[in-house]
């Protein structure tokens, strides 16, 4: 079984679309993220909730509007699209950081390339 | 503030050498640390983490880190390349509160192993 999935796994559209990438996990965590990689492989956190609770928003345009309908799933809406937010975005999940554990594991998906022409 | 500095973008080695990547770190707290391996067109894979236990740690594939507080570094180490090692890795600080954890990863280093 798939523990972090992503749909879709590519995605081809053109600037002024809007776009949805899914993400569900089957852990049983409380904690989900959206990441975006850029063609240099660069790593930055977007999002994360925590029980459907936005907890992080990293200075992200608000055309990004993640959705949490449960805590199983963690989906990302992209509204008019641009050439710069062509990315490979990773969802990831982890448990909920409780007093006196330093940090847990993020269990990432396999990602979604987008690709905005 | 948090962050963690690759020193090499790139590194090459023959297979059965040994693998050294490197990596600073600067936290204003004690940190956790870990490195995560991304092969092409893949997910990423925790490698192993540090959560101030023990200071040389154990991960999986052979791979290890030592943590050391006097010179801030996480260097990644194994005895011997393999072939399927070749991949981006990232070595990544963390920052918790209650509730969530917040990455910062380093600019990644992409490790070739020549045959």
């Amino acid at each position: 079984d798939t523990a972090v999935s992503q749909t879709p796994k590519y995605l081809v559209t053109q600037m002024g679309n809007d776009k949805s990438i899914k993400c569900e996990q089957n852990l049983g965590h409380d904690t989900m993220y959206w990441y975006k990689q850029d063609s240099k492989k660069f790593l930055k956190i977007m999002f994360s909730y925590n029980n459907k609770e936005l907890i992080i928003n990293e200075t992200v345009p608000n055309r990004f509007s993640p959705k949490s309908p449960d805590k199983a799933h963690l989906n990302l809406h992209i509204n008019s699209l641009e050439l710069g937010d062509s990315a490979v975005y990773f969802c990831a999940s982890s448990p909920t950081i409780l007093a006196g554990v330093s940090s847990y594991e993020q269990y990432f998906g396999p990602g979604t390339r987008l690709t905005v022409t | 503030a948090q962050s963690v500095t690759q020193l090499d973008s790139h590194v090459s080695v023959s297979e059965g050498t040994p693998v050294l990547l490197r990596c600073n770190y600067s936290s204003s707290y004690s940190p956790s640390l870990f490195w995560y391996v991304q092969h092409p067109n893949k997910g990423l894979q925790l490698l192993l983490k540090y959560t101030s236990a023990a200071t040389l740690v154990k991960g999986i594939n052979g791979f290890e880190a030592e943590f050391k507080k006097s010179e801030t570094s996480f260097h990644l180490t194994k005895p011997s390349a393999h072939m399927s090692d070749a991949a981006e890795y990232f070595c990544v600080v963390s920052l918790s509160n209650f509730g969530n954890e917040k990455l910062t990863f380093g600019t990644g280093t992409r490790l070739t192993i020549i045959p």
